[in-house]
């Protein structure tokens, strides 16, 4: 049963720039959901995807957007990169019935931008 | 808006004793309070999590309280060993059928045990 995979695992960009990060969920589950964690802090919630449609999001802005294709995997987009972007993007998957909203992390990506 | 605070931001204590992490939350509608052992370049990994209807939860050295009145929440690590050296998280969540589950993570307690 393969667990919630990240690609890439590391990644390198400028100023400016655009990144496509890329997440797979656990087998079975149905939701991503997406986390910045800059160091030394806790992950903070990006936007979660259920049935292919943004159903929440936290306080990022508009530069920062996602997709989830019927396969349930997810894309989380950044344009117009910032040096404060820099950081792990975790994604977390979760299967969404009843009161079951365990999420399993993914091991995430770790994004420079210099 | 919705917040978790959680304290200490580190703890170091002799292998064998306790190590007690203390959290509150903000949101009276969080219901789901996970928390999460981050090792160094690793993921965050779930430990133990409570739900609202429940006041305590324990899991062989590792327990959990929930006092939703004052929005307080703990975990309890006893006969701490070497290997629960790691960073660890409390978080908050609104789960149910219907709506969405987004996590609000505390700061962090970097927690070391001394040999």
């Amino acid at each position: 049963d393969a667990g919630v995979t990240q690609s890439p695992t590391h990644l390198i960009k400028t100023r400016g720039q655009q990144v496509t990060l890329r997440c797979s969920p656990k087998s079975g589950h149905d939701t991503v959901s997406w986390y910045q964690q800059a160091l030394g802090q806790g992950p903070q919630f990006i936007f979660q995807y259920y049935e292919e449609e943004e159903r929440q999001r936290g306080n990022f802005p508009d530069r920062f957007s996602g997709h989830q294709f019927p396969n349930y995997s997810s894309e989380l987009n950044v344009n117009a990169l910032l040096l404060g972007d820099s950081a792990l993007y975790l994604c977390a998957s979760s299967l969404t019935t009843g009161d079951r909203v365990t999420q399993y992390f993914g091991p995430g990506t770790r994004l420079l931008v210099l | 808006g919705e917040n978790v605070e959680q304290h200490p931001s580190t703890l170091s204590v002799q292998e064998g004793d306790s190590a007690v992490i203390k959290c509150t939350y903000s949101d009276s509608a969080s219901n789901y309070f996970p928390w999460y052992k981050q090792e160094l370049g690793k993921r965050p990994q779930l430990i133990i999590d409570i739900r609202s209807n429940v006041g305590e939860k324990k899991d062989q050295r590792i327990a959990v309280t929930l006092n939703k009145t004052a929005k307080h929440f703990s975990l309890h690590i006893t006969e701490t060993q070497p290997e629960d050296s790691a960073v660890y998280f409390c978080a908050a969540s609104e789960a149910g059928y219907s709506s969405a589950s987004k996590i609000i993570f505390g700061s962090g307690t970097r927690l070391s045990i001394r040999p």
